[in-house]
């Protein structure tokens, strides 16, 4: 099956620093990809859809100047959280669109200190 | 507000026997279900994908859609250990490239 990578796979950072999240789809060509985030305990909350070569699309109550999203090749996005705050810690999880179905990368563990 | 709604669990089930999890949907415009099993720490991992109505087979697992109903359900037959996790219901109003919208999930607890 198609296979998604994410990297870091886990991340510590001090509080008021970015860290830069990549998702790679890595045998197939994706033209739209998805960021989502679980706080422990609950389900996945898309945060924005990520379409190669325009600008990314946020759901309702996401911070767009917060989660800087760039989808510059189809086969690249990346998730920034810029000025991260304790409450940022979560598990941000990609997404690819293949031809027949979505593909989720392993997740990204983020705790901010 | 698009919604989808599963009974949050734990949903025990003696190992050999069929574990059978449900869900509803609000959004009648939705063409695409869809059963994710997580593990805790882990991503979702697609079990099922169904478009119709009726029911589909993969292996011991089927999943049901009743669309008039707004219903989607999966039946684990012969329930393993290995089967414990979190199943998430999803939902999707097209195509492969439109977002999933998830339900809170189900967890599931096969008692050895």
């Amino acid at each position: 099956g198609a296979v998604v990578s994410q990297h870091p796979s886990w991340v510590i950072c001090k509080s008021g620093t970015s860290v830069k999240i990549e998702c790679r789809s890595l045998d197939f060509q994706a033209t739209t990809m998805f960021w989502y985030r679980q706080f422990p305990k609950q389900s996945l909350m898309l945060m924005a859809t990520s379409n190669e070569g325009s600008k990314a699309t946020y759901e309702q109550g996401v911070e767009k100047d917060k989660f800087l999203i760039n989808h510059a090749s189809l086969t690249l996005s990346t998730l920034t959280v810029t000025s991260a705050h304790p409450e940022d810690s979560s598990f941000y999880i990609c997404s690819a669109a293949s031809l027949y179905e979505q593909y989720f990368g392993p997740g990204t563990r983020l705790t901010v200190t | 507000q698009k919604e989808v709604e599963q009974n949050s669990g734990p949903l025990s089930v003696p190992e050999g026997a069929i574990a059978s999890l449900n869900c509803t949907y609000s959004d009648r415009g939705s063409q695409s279900f869809f059963w994710y099993r997580q593990y805790s720490g882990k991503s979702p991992e697609l079990i099922m994908s169904i478009y119709s109505n009726g029911d589909k087979e993969d292996g011991r697992f089927t999943a049901q859609l009743n669309k008039a109903s707004q219903y989607v359900s999966l039946l684990i037959r012969d329930s393993q250990p290995s089967d414990s996790a979190t199943y998430l219901c999803a939902v999707s109003r097209a195509s492969r490239d439109d977002k999933i919208i998830f339900g809170k999930g189900t967890r599931l607890h096969i008692l050895p």
